[in-house]
């Protein structure tokens, strides 16, 4: 079952702005993932974020989770054109069986 | 890097017959894989867990003898979509847990199936 609300459903914006995206679960974790996926293709990982952590970078990437609220986000500085594409965050259970529960999803397009 | 191949790409298929998917790991081993499925603008939707040399585990609702997976080796899962129907159109896409980092999934491209 699908367990994320992720907001917004769809953003546009101009390269160079920022985006950001929100994401919301139901359950207890173990950590909480992005994942970017472009039209028609498989998922790439971008960030995963522990459940005892606050913040993470990478590179243009910041995510953020705040457990007691059950809410993630994600923001993407200085957007490229190449950023265009859906993002997911995707949740994995407190138990660690390995699966992970996806959220409904992003769609950004960055106009150039 | 994990790189997972799933093949084929895309397929065709007439209604009432049946369409196995490939999905392998290329440079590492896995003894589980999952199995989803995505509908256009969607998210995905799990449907199984492949697990190597036992039984795959089911999500509430996936017809199990309808998606018949088979993980046969520590590098191989499929899953046949028997006697397909226009319903069953759809984006599959498999993933597997890479080294080390068990929560970290890499995914194949996906399989786009067209049931006519």
């Amino acid at each position: 079952s699908q367990q994320g609300e992720e907001d917004p459903q769809a953003l546009s914006i101009q390269e160079g702005e920022n985006a950001t995206m929100n994401c919301s679960y139901k359950t207890s974790i173990n950590n909480l993932q992005w994942y970017r996926q472009n039209s028609g293709r498989g998922l790439v990982h971008l960030i995963l974020i522990r459940s005892n952590e606050r913040e993470k970078h990478s590179g243009r990437l910041r995510v953020t989770l705040d457990t007691s609220k059950k809410s993630s986000s994600l923001l993407i500085t200085a957007s490229r054109a190449a950023d265009t594409a859906s993002y997911f965050c995707a949740t994995a259970s407190s138990s660690n069986t390995g699966k992970l529960i996806f959220g409904q999803g992003t769609t950004l397009q960055v106009k150039p | 890097g994990a790189v997972v191949s799933q093949h084929p790409s895309r397929v065709i298929c007439k209604s009432g017959t049946s369409v196995k998917i490939e999905c392998r790991s290329l440079d590492f081993q896995a003894t589980t894989m999952f199995w989803y499925r995505q509908f256009p603008k969607k998210s995905l939707m799990l449907m199984a867990t492949s697990n190597e040399g036992s039984k795959a585990t089911y999500e509430q609702g996936v017809e199990k003898d309808k998606f018949l997976i088979n993980h046969a080796s520590l590098t191989l899962s499929t899953l046949t979509v028997t006697s397909a129907h226009p319903e069953d159109s759809s984006f599959y896409i498999c993933s597997a847990p890479g080294r080390g980092a068990k929560n970290i999934q890499y995914f194949g491209a996906g399989t786009r199936l067209s049931v006519l």
